[in-house]
């Protein structure tokens, strides 16, 4: 089965401070996406990406960027982490199959 | 705003009787949805998946009636086990058009009691 390798997988992060959250998959999926997940709001796309060098906004992209450099990997960055974002974020990656990776859980104090 | 919708947001049923989770949209462009299944603690995962071409899928105890005039679909399981105790996503693609996008409903909480 396809893999999709997060890291970190837990985080605890000061207000101000910087993230980046990293994804890794080797099944030469051209989409790759960027998700958290909050009770009651199920997953939430923050970004997105149809190959290297291309990032799309998903439906909550403040306070977020992404970058994918390469087909495998694809990042999450937090400029200024608030602890707002305090929530387990999910990177996935295929087509009409997609997977999910582990997930990273982001505590920001 | 909500593009995919689910009700209920949870929902308790004795083992062997049929589950009825729904969902609809509003985006005229989605083509494809699938569901996919979430475990506590786990990593959701695709179950079944449906395209505009198709007004019913099925696989095993699982299947996808789709109302596209309406844009709602439901997914039924049979014979519901403790074992499909999870929370369902249903999600949404223009997959034949851009094909890039993929959104997730709010999910429904499903507990199977034995």
């Amino acid at each position: 089965e396809a893999a999709v390798t997060q890291s970190p997988r837990n985080k605890v992060a000061v207000t101000g401070g910087k993230v980046t959250l990293s994804c890794n998959q080797t099944n030469n999926h051209n989409n790759m996406y960027w998700y958290r997940q909050d009770t009651g709001h199920g997953l939430r796309l923050i970004h997105y990406s149809y190959g290297a060098g291309s990032t799309e906004k998903g439906d909550i992209p403040d306070g977020y960027k992404a970058s994918r450099p390469s087909q495998e990997n694809f990042s999450l960055i937090l400029e200024l982490a608030t602890p707002s974002q305090t929530s387990v974020y999910f990177c996935a990656s295929g087509e009409t199959k997609v997977f999910f990776g582990k997930g990273t859980r982001l505590t920001v104090v | 705003q909500q593009q995919v919708r689910q009700s209920p947001q949870s929902l308790t049923v004795w083992e062997g009787e049929t589950t009825i989770l729904n969902c609809s949209y509003e985006d005229s462009t989605f083509d494809y949805f699938p569901w996919y299944r979430q475990f506590p603690g786990k990593s959701p995962a695709l179950l079944i998946a449906i395209s505009l071409v198709s007004n019913k899928k099925e696989d095993g105890r699982f299947t996808i009636f789709f109302n596209k005039r309406e844009k709602k679909l439901s997914l039924h399981i049979t014979d519901s086990q403790p074992g499909d105790s999870a929370t369902y996503f249903c999600a949404a693609s223009d997959y034949g058009g851009s094909g890039n996008k993929l959104i997730f409903g709010t999910g429904t909480l499903l507990s199977v009691k034995p």
